[in-house]
C-alpha cells in the first residue's frame, strides 16, 4: 500500500509549457520532500516543506504544502528540456522516508 | 567529495546465488537506508540503521540482511537470490531524522538482475 499517491504517472509537454504534479495522502505528514531523479542516478533533494499552507519557490519550480499537511504539489513554469526526469515526493513515516511512485516528466525541445 | 558510494553498479546473479551490495558514506551520517526501486513503484524501504550496531526492518525486508559495524558502512546481503529481487537498489544516508528537515543523500544505485 502506497502512503503517498502521485499523479499523473507520466507527463509529456513541449518546452515553454507549464506543468503541475500532485502528491496526495490520507495521512498527515510533519514534512514532505520533493526529489528529482535522472536516469542512472539516485534521487536528489529539491525542497522540503514543513508548514501547512507553505509555498516555496526554487527558480521556475513552485512547491506547495496543503493546509492539512496531507498533500503537496509541484508546479514548473516555462518547462525546459533540463527539467526532464522522475519527480518523487516523500514523507516522513515513523522517522523513515516513504516515497510515492513518482511522475515521469518529459519536456520536448 | 564522494558522498554515498555503492558497488557494484551492475550485477547479474543466478537463482540461488548470494551476494553483498556494498555502501559506504564519508559524511559521518548516523542514519543509513537501503531502498529498492521497481518500475512504476517508487522506492521501497528494505532496511535502515540509526547508528552503528543498530538496524531495523523496513517495508520489504524478506530475503535480505544487513549489518552496521561502523558508521561509514552499511552492506546489504542477499542470501538466496530470486527473480523477484531483480531491481535497482539505492543506499542513502542522512545526518538526522528526515522529519526534522534533513536531506537524504543517495548513491548512484546497483542494478541487479537475477536469472
Amino acid at each position: 500500500t502506497q502512503l503517498l499517491k502521485q499523479s499523473p504517472q507520466f507527463l509529456s509537454i513541449q518546452e515553454g509549457e507549464n506543468l503541475t504534479v500532485y502528491c496526495n495522502s490520507s495521512s498527515v505528514f510533519s514534512s514532505l520532500q520533493w526529489y528529482r531523479q535522472e536516469p542512472g542516478e539516485g534521487p536528489v533533494l529539491l525542497v522540503t516543506v514543513v508548514t501547512g499552507g507553505e509555498v516555496k519557490k526554487l527558480k521556475r519550480l513552485t512547491f506547495q504544502f496543503g493546509d492539512a499537511r496531507k498533500d503537496s504539489s509541484l508546479h514548473i513554469t516555462a518547462a525546459q528540456p533540463g527539467d526532464t526526469g522522475l519527480y518523487l515526493c516523500a514523507g516522513d513515516n515513523d522517522y523513515k522516508l516513504s516515497f510515492g511512485a513518482g511522475t515521469t516528466v518529459t519536456v520536448r525541445a | 567529495n564522494a558522498g554515498v558510494t555503492q558497488t557494484p553498479k551492475f550485477r547479474i546473479l543466478k537463482i540461488g546465488q548470494s551476494m553483498t551490495l556494498q555502501c559506504t558514506q564519508d559524511m559521518n551520517h548516523n542514519y543509513m537506508y537501503w531502498y529498492r526501486q521497481d518500475p512504476g513503484m517508487g522506492l521501497k524501504l528494505i532496511y535502515y540503521s540509526v547508528g552503528a550496531g543498530i538496524t531495523d526492518k523496513g517495508e520489504v525486508p524478506n530475503g535480505y540482511n544487513v549489518s552496521r559495524s561502523t558508521t561509514e558502512d552499511f552492506p546489504l546481503r542477499l542470501e538466496l537470490a530470486a527473480p523477484s529481487q531483480t531491481s535497482v537498489y539505492f543506499c542513502a544516508s542522512s545526518y538526522g531524522v528526515v522529519s526534522l528537515n534533513t536531506e537524504a543523500f543517495f548513491g548512484q544505485g546497483t542494478r541487479l538482475t537475477v536469472v
